[in-house]
């Protein structure tokens, strides 16, 4: 399968612990995305890569957010001492070079976060 | 900031017949993109169809087209000959011209297509 992998699919973790998603993206996207989904809302926007470099993040990234993207292939995204708000669905998407019509985003089935 | 208003939570077609769903966005830009993205049941999101705002022509995909009303920031999605693979959760989503592809969402609108 070629396309966006994120794991785990599904974390429950008791308030206050940290924790750690992955995405792989598709091989040859040099941008990256990561968005929040919580039950009966859009994705939210949270930040986006070009390559390794972090380009953009949202006010919802809280201090308790980082996301890195090493070497510019996959990334993480931690949560630190985790509260029952930052349950939701964490997605990541992917693309290719500029904006625009020819880099059309594809997301994986994202990880799924319970706060305990 | 970019708001999307989906006004529709949840909508009911039968399968073959056409049915619409609804959007309207509110911004200051003068270039950006809209698009609408199907997100069925534990499944990742699809770009189902895009539209560029320069662009006056409307978007067709297949059994989809939207009707873009620039002058009133409307943006639907047509859906014909609907088939059971269409139920899912629809969004439609803004996108600056220059913000990469940081897109702003609707809360969705979930579409059941019945037999």
């Amino acid at each position: 399968d070629t396309g966006v992998s994120q794991n785990p699919r599904h974390k429950i973790t008791k308030r206050g612990q940290n924790v750690t998603f992955r995405c792989d993206p598709i091989s040859e996207h040099n941008r990256l995305y990561w968005y929040r989904q919580t039950l009966g809302q859009g994705p939210e926007f949270l930040t986006y890569f070009q390559n390794e470099a972090q380009l953009e993040k949202s006010r919802l990234l809280s201090d308790r957010f980082s996301a890195e993207r090493p070497k510019g292939s996959f990334s993480t995204l931690e949560i630190q001492r985790t509260e029952q708000g930052d349950s939701a669905m964490y997605l990541c998407a992917s693309s290719r070079g500029q904006y625009g019509m020819n880099t059309e985003a594809f997301f994986g089935q994202g990880t799924r976060l319970t706060v305990v | 900031a970019q708001t999307v208003t989906q006004s529709q939570p949840e909508m009911s077609v039968q399968e073959a017949e056409t049915v619409t769903l609804s959007c309207t966005y509110d911004t200051s830009e003068s270039n950006y993109y809209l698009f609408w993205y199907k997100q069925p049941p534990s499944r990742q999101m699809i770009l189902v169809i895009r539209q560029e705002a320069y662009k006056q022509q409307n978007a067709t995909e297949n059994r989809f087209s939207v009707n873009f009303q620039k002058a009133a920031k409307s943006f639907s999605l047509k859906i014909s000959d609907s088939q059971l693979g269409d139920t899912a959760m629809y969004f439609c989503a803004f996108m600056k011209h220059e913000s990469g592809y940081a897109l702003n969402f609707g809360k969705g609108t979930s579409l059941l297509v019945t037999p």
